[in-house]
């Protein structure tokens, strides 16, 4: 669905410790789902993507997590470095139903020293 | 691997002027380009959809007249803000897919003075 607000969610987390960012999705028909990076002033940067027929999948130091029922999505970072700081989103889409991505709201990742 | 290049990455206009933004693939064929807006702190809103040779399909509230976009080859999408107002300064991402994942560009940021 349409993704507002005024401001983003934000995690902090401490260096070294795992992270944990949510995404609730609206459409139940979606079937593709990404998790993406954005620094300041940038482009989205690809991390991670899932297909709805599994409920896991990892990558390095990323894990995503898919919940179907509740249409939930999750990204866990381990050991969140420095470098991981940077807003997050979770997009979704239809294959073949135009391919257009759905952006969630995004979270802002802080990693404090 | 795929890279779009978005050009320029920052922009400053008066108002009522035009302004036209550059999205390339460089090392693949984009059957389908996405231009996005987002205001700070807030996700990315989907402007349009365009496919090569094909007029580009509006979002819901885009005023096509005002945000036009051609996709005249597979390597190349424009879009162009006319008569650009204040309400405009954004930041601007195109998206190409080849049919499978999407790649973004590194956003241009538009300023109207």
């Amino acid at each position: 669905g349409e993704s507002v607000g005024l401001h983003l969610p934000t995690l902090s987390v401490q260096e070294g410790d795992n992270s944990i960012i949510n995404c609730a999705y609206s459409n139940s028909a979606s079937d593709y789902f990404i998790w993406y990076k954005q620094e300041s002033g940038k482009g989205p940067q690809f991390i991670i993507d899932i297909r709805s027929n599994m409920d896991k999948r990892q990558g390095q130091r990323v894990t995503v997590l898919l919940n179907k029922t509740v249409k939930h999505l999750s990204l866990q970072i381990a050991a969140t470095q420095p470098g991981d700081s940077a807003v997050y989103f979770c997009a979704e889409t239809v294959t073949g139903g135009g391919n257009k991505l759905t952006f969630g709201t995004g979270t802002q990742l802080k990693v404090e020293l | 691997g795929a890279v779009v290049s978005q050009h320029p990455s920052w922009v400053i206009c008066k108002s009522g002027t035009s302004v036209k933004i550059e999205c390339r693939s460089l090392d693949f064929q984009a059957t389908t380009m996405f231009w996005y807006r987002q205001f700070p702190k807030q996700s990315l809103m989907l402007m349009a959809t365009s496919n090569e040779g094909s007029k580009a399909t509006y979002e819901q509230g885009v005023e096509k007249d005002k945000f036009l976009i051609n996709h005249a080859s597979l390597t190349l999408s424009t879009l162009t803000v006319t008569s650009a107002h204040p309400e405009d300064s954004s930041f601007y991402i195109c998206s190409a897919s080849g049919g499978v994942g999407y790649t973004f560009g590194s956003g241009t940021r538009l300023t109207v003075v």
